[in-house]
């Protein structure tokens, strides 16, 4: 069955230090992938995502992704962290005409 | 361009009551799905409309869930009678009509409506 991991539950990093959210996915073939992120009482936005080409992806608020074919991985990650950039943080798969997928999400939270 | 609206953001009642979760979608937005995240879990489908037409209902757990899309514009989502394990919170999202373009792919979600059941 279709499925994505991210295997960190829960994640805390002090502001200005770098970041990584883990995200894996199984399926047959690549799917597009997304990273969203849910800030208190807001939607899921979209940060980045990926489809195809050039396999880092530049998104939103300084976030960048890794897609790793050989891993199965799409890795989220932002240089410096902000205080602001704490959330919840969703990987998501699909394949073209079928349903999203998403992992069971990642909170950051950001030490001062 | 307004956003995805959801009503009511948070919902409290007692188990064998009935709620109706509504949503606006973005406007001329074909396509809406609504997913549902229970206690943590991972956000999982629950059906789409394209139109007023269901294109996919394979997620509705159970006949408890009944969805709703007159004229194509907004949804409701009646829970009725809400049990114990109905809690979470349910996210409506949109999209425009489904194509082979990356746009389309794309689904733009609302803030969630918030199920309580005591």
């Amino acid at each position: 069955a279709q499925s994505v991991t991210q295997p960190d539950i829960h994640i805390t990093v002090s502001e200005g230090a770098s970041l990584e959210l883990r995200c894996n996915y199984s399926y047959g073939a690549t799917p597009y992938l997304f990273w969203y992120v849910q800030s208190p009482g807001q939607g899921l936005q979209l940060l980045l995502k990926y489809f195809s080409g050039d396999t880092l992806v530049q998104g939103i608020k300084g976030f960048e992704a890794e897609f790793k074919r050989s891993q199965s991985s799409f890795n989220l990650r932002k240089p410096s962290v902000h205080w602001s950039d704490a959330a919840e943080y969703f990987c998501a798969a699909k394949n073209y005409g079928q349903n999203f997928v998403f992992g069971p999400g990642t909170r950051l939270s950001v030490l001062p | 361009e307004a956003g995805v609206t959801q009503f009511p953001s948070h919902s409290v009642i007692e188990k064998g009551q009935t709620v109706t979760l509504r949503c606006d979608p973005i406007s001329g937005h074909d396509n809406l799905y609504w997913y549902r995240r229970v206690m943590g879990k991972e956000i999982k489908f629950l059906l789409h409309f394209v139109k007023e037409s269901k294109q996919d209902e394979s997620g509705m757990p159970n006949n408890r869930f009944l969805a709703e899309r007159t004229g194509g514009t907004y949804s409701t989502l009646k829970v009725q009678p809400a049990e114990l394990e109905d809690s979470g919170v349910y996210f409506c999202a949109s999209s425009r009509q489904l194509a082979a373009t990356s746009g389309a792919n794309v689904l733009t979600f609302g803030a969630g409506s918030r199920l309580t059941v005591l």
